[in-house]
């Protein structure tokens, strides 16, 4: 069974500050990298993706890709009461459908 | 900006009864998906499909579900019948599929309840 990790939380950090949400995977031959925020009772909407090893930044996210060790990252910096939601981490190999984690809540308090 | 679109949005159904629930995917988008997603779970693939043929169904209950996207553009999924442990909420996605962008993006799902 190829899987994706994550830390359900809920991870809560302070307005402003920066929140690290992590994500481990098992399918070596997995190419693409993907981080969906959802809002309760809502659909995943695409925020990040991330194909290369290294920092991606996209305004206040940045992903981060580590394919020997398996891990992607998002932080999301200057975290504001509206980021509160769940993030999903997914993984796809090549053509074929998402491999989702169970997601992470954060809860940025005022 | 170019939508998934998914009708309907919300679903209250008795178990042994037929569902529907019907997807039109981003315009030009080639590869279409079929995910439920469980209450405190991430969405889970039940059908793929590249155009109008299907590249994956291996995760989907054939006994009772069904899918089809004749044209290669909307597509169907039913459920016949419904069972009390389908209630989730089910969630279409559609991807270009070209060069090496496999980005997805969802429509806003149906929440189906069935009682």
């Amino acid at each position: 069974q190829k899987e994706v990790e994550q830390n359900s939380g809920p991870l809560s950090v302070p307005e402003g500050a920066i929140a690290s949400l992590n994500c481990t995977y098992s399918d070596r031959g997995s190419q693409s990298f993907f981080w969906y925020r959802q809002y309760s009772g809502k659909s995943p909407e695409l925020i990040m993706s991330i194909y290369s090893n290294g920092d991606k930044e996209d305004g206040r996210f940045t992903a981060q890709l580590n394919k020997a060790s398996q891990y992607v990252s998002l932080l999301i910096r200057d975290s504001q009461p509206s980021d509160s939601a769940t993030y999903l981490c997914a993984v796809e190999r090549s053509g074929y459908a998402l491999n989702f984690g169970k997601g992470t809540s954060l809860l940025v308090t005022p | 900006e170019a939508e998934v679109a998914q009708s309907p949005r919300y679903k209250i159904t008795e178990k042994s009864q037929a569902v529907a629930f019907w997807c039109d995917p981003i315009s030009g988008h080639a590869t279409l998906y079929w995910y439920r997603q469980i209450l405190g779970q991430g969405p889970e693939l039940l059908v793929q499909f590249q155009d109008e043929s299907v590249v994956d169904d291996s995760q989907l209950p054939k006994d009772r579900f069904s899918a089809e996207r004749l044209k290669g553009v909307d597509s169907t999924l039913k459920i016949q019948p419904a069972e009390l442990g389908d209630s989730a909420m089910y969630l279409c996605a559609s991807s270009s599929g070209l060069g090496f962008s496999y980005e997805q993006y969802f429509g806003p799902g149906t929440r189906l309840t069935v009682t």
